[in-house]
């Protein structure tokens, strides 16, 4: 079955200092690979995707994500946290020709100040 | 642009009652996604439909359902409530049928509570 992990309940990170939220997927052929966030009583807003090419991908608010093929892995990263980043972090994979997004049980990232 | 609109935003009901959520998509786009958003269950995708077609569905029961009008506005149907469907509905647009790797864009979320 297809499926996408977030193996990270909840990271926590000082500010100012590089975070890390984890996503790994299990889907046949070479998937789109998208981050997003969700604060608090609002719907998911997109941070970044991957469709082909280079894999260190830049998307909003300073963030970026690196694709590995190898370990069908899409990490999600910051160099220098910010308090105003926690939030909680859903990855997502799209099968190339699908219709159906299968979602990750979602990261709560905690920045302490 | 205006972002994607969801109709009502808090909505309480009571167990058997039926229920109709609304979604707008952003102008241009063609594609509406429906999501359920629990604690438990995270985000489980419902259905999706492009140009007034159901396109896909996820893994529900006939109680829920939805449309697409010729505008691309979206409409979700719940019948027969129950307990657990109390949840945050996401629904969610993008300018083709997903399949190009089209970035999906959330409205708010219309939040169900079924007592």
């Amino acid at each position: 079955a297809q499926s996408v992990a977030q193996p990270e309940d909840q990271v926590n990170v000082a500010e100012g200092n590089p975070l890390t939220v984890k996503c790994t997927y299990s889907v046949s052929g070479n998937p789109y690979l998208f981050w997003y966030v969700q604060y608090p009583n609002r719907g998911l807003q997109f941070l970044l995707k991957y469709i082909t090419g280079d894999n260190l991908v830049k998307g909003s608010y300073g963030f970026e994500a690196e694709f590995n093929k190898s370990q069908t892995s899409f990490h999600l990263k910051k160099p220098s946290a910010l308090v105003s980043d926690s939030a909680l972090y859903f990855c997502a994979v799209t099968p190339r020709g699908g219709f159906k997004t299968i979602f990750g049980a979602g990261t709560r990232l905690f920045v302490k100040a | 642009k205006a972002g994607v609109t969801q109709t009502p935003r808090y909505l309480i009901k009571t167990r058997g009652q039926q229920v109709t959520l609304s979604c707008s998509p952003i102008s241009g786009h063609r594609s509406v996604s429906w999501y359920q958003q629990t604690p438990g269950q995270g985000l489980q995708f419902l259905f999706e439909y492009f140009s007034e077609t159901q396109r896909n569905k996820g893994n529900f029961p006939g109680r829920f359902s939805g449309r697409q009008f010729s505008n691309s506005r979206s409409e979700m149907n719940v019948s027969t409530l129950e307990l657990g469907d109390s949840a945050l509905y996401l629904c969610a647009s993008s300018t083709t049928s997903g399949r190009t790797g089209e970035t999906q864009y959330f409205g708010p979320g219309t939040r169900l509570l079924v007592l």
